[in-house]
C-alpha cells in the first residue's frame, strides 16, 4: 500500500527565515506528488504538483519543491517566509490504481511562524 | 474563491437528527469526493463519484449517505451520528474523472459537532 510520511508534525520559524518542510512516500514507482496548505478554518489550497520532467517545480505564494527519486522525497521550500505562511501543510501521492489515482495524504506539518 | 462551495459551514446536531450538507462546483469537473478531518488524523476518503456514478465507498457506516444528482452538486445526508462523527467535513472536486492527476480543488468545508 502507498504511504505518505511528514516526519515533523509543528516546525516553528522565525518571520524572513527560510523553510523547509519534508515528505517521503514508500512506492516502487514514481507517483505524482502535491503539496496543500490549509489555513485555519478552510478548506486544503493546491500549492504545486510534479508530474514528470523538472525535478524543481514552482508553485503558488512563492513555494517551490524538489523531487529526488534516490530519496523518495518531495520536500517543500521558501526562502522567506511571510507571517501569513503559518498554516498547516499537507503532502499527498497519487499513483495509478485501475485508471484511477485517488491520492493518500500525509498527517500534515503545522508551521508556526514568529515575528 | 475556492470554486467549490459547501454549505453549512457550521453545523451541530443531535444524534437523533437528520441533516444535509451540500457541496456545489462551477469549475466545470467530472469528479467530487468527501473527505473526513478529524484532528490528528489523517485526511480520510469517504466517497467518490465520476461523471455522477459512485466509484468509491470507502466502508463508510451507512449513517452516512452520499447523493450526486448531477456533476456540480454533492450532498450528504447524516442520520442517527455518533459523537465519534464530529469533524471537518471536506468536499474535493478534480478535472477528470480518474481522480487527482491535476490536484484536488477542495472547499472550505463544514464543521460538524454531533451532540
Amino acid at each position: 500500500a502507498q504511504s505518505v510520511t511528514q516526519p515533523d508534525i509543528h516546525i516553528t520559524v522565525s518571520e524572513g527565515a527560510s523553510l523547509e518542510l519534508r515528505c517521503n512516500y514508500s512506492y516502487g514507482a514514481t507517483p505524482y506528488l502535491f503539496w496543500y496548505v490549509q489555513s485555519p478554518g478552510q478548506g486544503l489550497q493546491l500549492l504545486l504538483k510534479y508530474f514528470s520532467g523538472d525535478t524543481l517545480v514552482q508553485g503558488i505564494k512563492g513555494f517551490e519543491a524538489e523531487f529526488k527519486r534516490s530519496q523518495s522525497s518531495f520536500n517543500l521550500r521558501k526562502p522567506s517566509v511571510h507571517w501569513s505562511d503559518a498554516a498547516e501543510y499537507f503532502c499527498a501521492v497519487a499513483l495509478s490504481s485501475g485508471g484511477s489515482y485517488i491520492p493518500t495524504f500525509g498527517r500534515g506539518t503545522s508551521l508556526i511562524v514568529h515575528p | 474563491e475556492t470554486g467549490v462551495t459547501q454549505t453549512p459551514r457550521h453545523l451541530v446536531m443531535g444524534m437523533t437528527n437528520k441533516k444535509s450538507l451540500k457541496c456545489e462546483q462551477h469549475l466545470g469537473h467530472n469528479a467530487m469526493y468527501w473527505y473526513k478531518q478529524s484532528a490528528k488524523k489523517p485526511l480520510e476518503l469517504m466517497f467518490v463519484y465520476n461523471f455522477k456514478e459512485q466509484t468509491e465507498n470507502n466502508s463508510v457506516p451507512s449513517r452516512f449517505s452520499p447523493e450526486c444528482p448531477n456533476s456540480s452538486h454533492l450532498f450528504l445526508h447524516l442520520h442517527t451520528l455518533q459523537p465519534e462523527d464530529s469533524a471537518l467535513y471536506l468536499c474535493a472536486s478534480s478535472q477528470e474523472g480518474a481522480g487527482g492527476v491535476y490536484g484536488y480543488t477542495f472547499g472550505s468545508g463544514t464543521r460538524l459537532t454531533v451532540v
